[in-house]
């Protein structure tokens, strides 16, 4: 089974809608993050947790909010979706002590029409 | 001016050879310095990891790091055609957040 899984896979919106992207992990890591990637941009960090009573907005939180359920989940939610919110979304763990290495999920594919 | 600036090609060299890519990043902070790949509608996956300046060799895979120039490499050698991915460098300032380049598209034709 997979280290870091995503829900769902891809998904299809209209724009003002409720969107929940969820992650899951068995790494046992604390460290969580939120990216997106759009083409020429590379990878872009939204969100991310240490803890789980500790939530830190990235470089492009606007529109985007996220919840920190347990050790294992964490939630990205766009609250009312845009266009310009069309991309793919991933995932990241990290854990080790004295190391900054990441551990991504396989993605979402978001399309906001 | 991006903090991590990598060409994004995109790259296309025949099985056997060398490919080199690179980095160049404006932080002096950064300390840890990572090569991703990934594939199409893949997520990243983790390939090399270094720790401040020098090489480090896994496999047909070289990583290369020289902070006085903020410079990094990957080699490949003996490419195969299984190779064919974009190649993300990202790096860090020991702050638990990494910043990443846009990536280089690399295509090994068989």
């Amino acid at each position: 089974d997979a280290d870091v899984t995503q829900t769902p896979r891809n998904r299809i919106t209209k724009t003002g809608k409720r969107i929940m992207l969820e992650c899951s992990q068995t790494k046992g890591h604390d460290r969580m993050y939120w990216y997106r990637q759009d083409p020429g941009l590379g990878l872009r960090l939204i969100y991310y947790s240490f803890d789980v009573k500790d939530i830190n907005k990235g470089e492009i939180s606007d529109g985007y909010s996220v919840s920190r359920q347990a050790q294992a989940k964490f939630s990205l939610s766009l609250e009312s979706a845009i266009p310009n919110q069309t991309a793919l979304y991933f995932c990241a763990t990290g854990g080790q002590v004295g190391a900054d290495t990441q551990y991504f999920g396989p993605g979402t594919r978001l399309t906001v029409l | 001016q991006k903090e991590v600036e990598q060409d994004p090609g995109p790259l296309s060299v025949p099985e056997g050879a060398i490919v080199s890519l690179n980095c160049t990043y404006s932080n002096s902070a950064f300390q840890y310095f990572m090569w991703y790949r990934q594939y199409s509608r893949k997520g990243p996956e983790l390939l090399m990891y270094t720790y401040s300046s020098g090489n480090k060799e896994d496999g047909s895979f070289t990583a290369q790091v020289d902070k006085s120039s903020k410079y990094i490499s990957l080699f490949i050698r003996d490419s195969q055609p299984s190779d064919s991915a974009t190649y993300l460098c990202a790096m860090s300032a020991n702050d638990y957040k990494l910043s990443f380049g846009a990536g280089t598209t690399v295509t090994v034709r068989a």
